[in-house]
């Protein structure tokens, strides 16, 4: 198992230009997360989903947009990238509430 | 909203002592479950220790134990006989109704 993978791990954006992070799981986890760490802080739920086609905002959520068709997939979209969106993103997944979470190895975002 | 607080943003030990991190937790919901990450440079998420609410007895992992005290809304983690690889940053997490929330993490420093 691959576990949690995402791509890209780093990239530079323009303020304005719009983006998609991956985020994919092979372990046929439900629930998936979307987080933001800055630097220095805790992670901060941008979105989730508790299964494909479910999804909810977490609390973070302005300037990004998620989907869930399948259950492997989560991706993350922002939109009109703002200096304010640079972080490193972390996505995450667990097959139930009660479980770890595993995390992906994240991707850092710069918007300059 | 649910909050986790985690009161020491800087703590260190010397190497084979005992340290204790602290964090709190506000919640109006009965079913909840608790976590302790551990995020060293490499910035990969690694669960330390988890504990179901329900369960009144404290989680142990080794040399990681908890002090899970329910009515105080307290889970404390404590690092017995601390290793220079224990050097990292902490975060203690809550999980319900499918959301986490993270604290803003505990720098934990361990002296040679």
């Amino acid at each position: 198992n691959a576990g949690v993978t995402q791509t890209p791990k780093f990239r530079i954006l323009k303020i304005g230009q719009s983006m998609t992070l991956q985020c994919a799981q092979d372990m046929n986890h439900n629930y998936m997360y979307w987080y933001r760490q800055d630097p220095g802080m805790g992670l901060k739920l941008i979105y989730y989903s508790v299964g494909a086609g479910i999804t909810d905002k977490g609390e973070v959520p302005n300037g990004y947009n998620v989907s869930r068709s399948t259950t492997e997939d989560f991706p993350l979209r922002l939109e009109l990238a703002a200096p304010s969106q640079t972080s490193v993103y972390f996505c995450a997944s667990t097959a139930r509430q009660s479980y770890e979470q595993y995390f992906g190895p994240g991707t850092r975002l710069t918007v300059t | 909203a649910q909050t986790v607080t985690q009161s020491q943003p800087e703590m260190s030990v010397q190497e084979a002592e005992t340290v204790t991190l602290s964090c709190t937790y506000d919640t109006s919901e009965s079913d909840y479950y608790l976590f302790w990450y551990k995020q060293p440079p490499s910035r990969q998420m690694i669960l330390v220790i988890r504990q179901e609410a329900y369960k009144q007895q404290n989680a142990t992992e080794n040399r990681f134990s908890v002090n899970f005290q329910k009515a105080a809304k307290s889970f404390s983690l404590k690092i017995s006989d601390s290793q220079l690889g224990d050097a990292a940053m902490y975060f203690c997490a809550y999980r319900a109704s499918g959301k986490s929330t993270f604290g803003d993490g505990t720098t934990l420093t361990v002296k040679p």
